[in-house]
């Protein structure tokens, strides 16, 4: 089955960028989304098919993808962003497809 | 305003049932793909079960296989879950998302939940 590994954690002072990687086999083939999920509340999408925003989203949040790793970057970090990030796909690679979530990485504003 | 509401859970026995409902509104619902997320308690995502837009294709992640029920009601804007033969790991917070219009967006909106707690 396809697996996505992401840090557990990752930590930035305020104002500077942050980078949460997605590991997976050959992720640079797939579409990766990604999700914010702060404490108590449902997630939301940050960005679709590796880089698109939603509408609301800020341009300070954009992604890459290739080889076997997708990136979240969030440039001048706030407070606000302080949340949990998730990654996803959509795995067609047996009989029956499934969307993958990462395990998370838990973003800590300093 | 494009909204997603869950409603049915609870407590539950492990061997035992509930259903969960998710009322869409503020967008066609019977054009968009949709699933179901759990989170157990300090834990991550878990995609469940996905139907297709007419119901028409289903998926499940093994671990429910055979126990959940994904269906939908495009008539009444409704998506359902029936949740069979409760195990304690099936407890979690467990969110209904939409697939956006593209083909293979992401999940664009999420209702805000509805815990199912397994008692043993």
């Amino acid at each position: 089955s396809y697996v996505l590994t992401q840090p557990p954690s990752v930590s930035v002072a305020p104002g500077k960028t942050a980078s949460i990687s997605c590991g997976g086999n050959n992720i640079g083939r797939k579409s990766v989304h990604w999700y914010q999920q702060r404490p108590g509340q449902a997630p939301v999408l940050v960005l679709y098919h590796e880089s698109d925003r939603p509408s609301g989203i800020p341009e300070r949040f954009s992604g890459s993808n290739s080889g076997n790793t997708a990136t979240l970057t969030i440039t001048r970090v706030e407070a606000g962003d302080e949340a949990d990030y998730y990654c996803q796909v959509w795995d067609t690679t047996t009989d029956h497809p499934r969307w993958v979530f990462g395990g998370g990485t838990k973003l800590t504003v300093l | 305003e494009v909204q997603l509401v869950e409603s049915g859970g609870g407590l539950g026995e492990a061997g035992g049932s509930l259903r969960l409902s998710c009322a869409g509104s503020g967008f066609t619902f019977s054009s968009y793909e949709m699933n179901w997320v759990r989170q157990a308690p300090g834990k991550g995502l878990e995609w469940v079960s996905y139907i297709s837009s007419s119901g028409n294709m289903i998926y499940y992640t093994d671990s429910v296989k055979g126990r959940f029920t994904i269906s939908r009601d495009n008539g009444k804007n409704s998506l359902y879950l029936q949740l069979n033969s409760l195990r304690a790991e099936d407890t979690a917070v467990y969110y209904c998302a939409r697939v956006g219009a593209r083909v293979g967006d992401g999940f664009d909106i999420w209702g805000q939940g509805t815990m199912v707690t397994v008692s043993s």
